[in-house]
């Protein structure tokens, strides 16, 4: 059974931090790792993807992959109290079709 | 706005109720998911359709039965649901390894 962990939270921070969020995921052989971003009482939205080893940027949102530490994390500069939110992590399982394995998700509360 | 409308937004049903749930999605994918979501927990797949055929049941108790009459349309029929079954029910389409969700069923069994 592959499996997504992530810390539950709440992670807070203050407005204009940076909000560092991590995920491990327990298949070596994982490719493609997702962001969603999903408010109190709305469904997950993809925020981010990314593919290769390293860092890839959009906006204030930057994604980290480290694959030999199997570990993807998500940084929010600049953080907003409309990043507040839960994030989820997704690691799809090609084993069964390419779903996606979803972390419990981090709950974000930026304070103004 | 995903492309994919789940209706009703909200439900509350007793045990002895049936009822179902309804998506839709016009992005010409051919396959669609239920998800559950129960407070605190991972987004648990249900089902999986796959070209309108059942490709995946997750142990998912028969008092939840699905149906897909088509590639666009996917059901949730619900019946003798527990209370512990409250939750948001997510449908899914999906294209390769992108999900689109709909809004959610926000279901509450009392």
């Amino acid at each position: 059974q592959k499996e997504v962990e992530q810390n539950s939270g709440p992670l807070s921070v203050p407005e204009g931090a940076i909000a560092s969020l991590n995920c491990t995921y327990s298949d070596r052989g994982s490719q493609s790792f997702f962001w969603y971003r999903q408010y109190s009482g709305k469904s997950p939205e993809l925020i981010m993807f990314i593919y290769s080893n390293g860092d890839k940027e959009d906006g204030r949102f930057t994604a980290q992959l480290n694959k030999a530490s199997q570990y993807v994390s998500l940084l929010i500069r600049d953080s907003q109290p409309s990043d507040s939110a839960t994030y989820l992590c997704a690691v799809p399982d090609y084993n069964q079709g390419g779903k996606l394995i979803f972390g419990q998700g981090t709950e974000l509360s930026v304070k103004p | 706005e995903t492309g994919v409308t789940q209706t009703p937004r909200h439900l509350v049903m007793g045990m002895t109720n049936k009822k179902s749930l309804k998506c839709e999605q016009h992005l010409g994918h051919n396959a669609m998911y239920w998800y559950k979501q129960s407070a605190k927990k991972p987004l648990e797949l249900m089902f999986v359709y796959n070209f309108k055929e059942q490709t995946e049941n997750n142990s998912v108790p028969s008092r939840f039965s699905p149906e897909c009459p088509n590639s666009s349309h996917l059901f949730l029929h619900l019946h003798t649901l527990q209370p512990e079954d409250s939750a948001l029910y997510l449908c899914a389409s999906v294209a390769g390894d992108t999900i689109y969700f709909g809004e959610g069923s926000w279901l509450t069994v009392v």
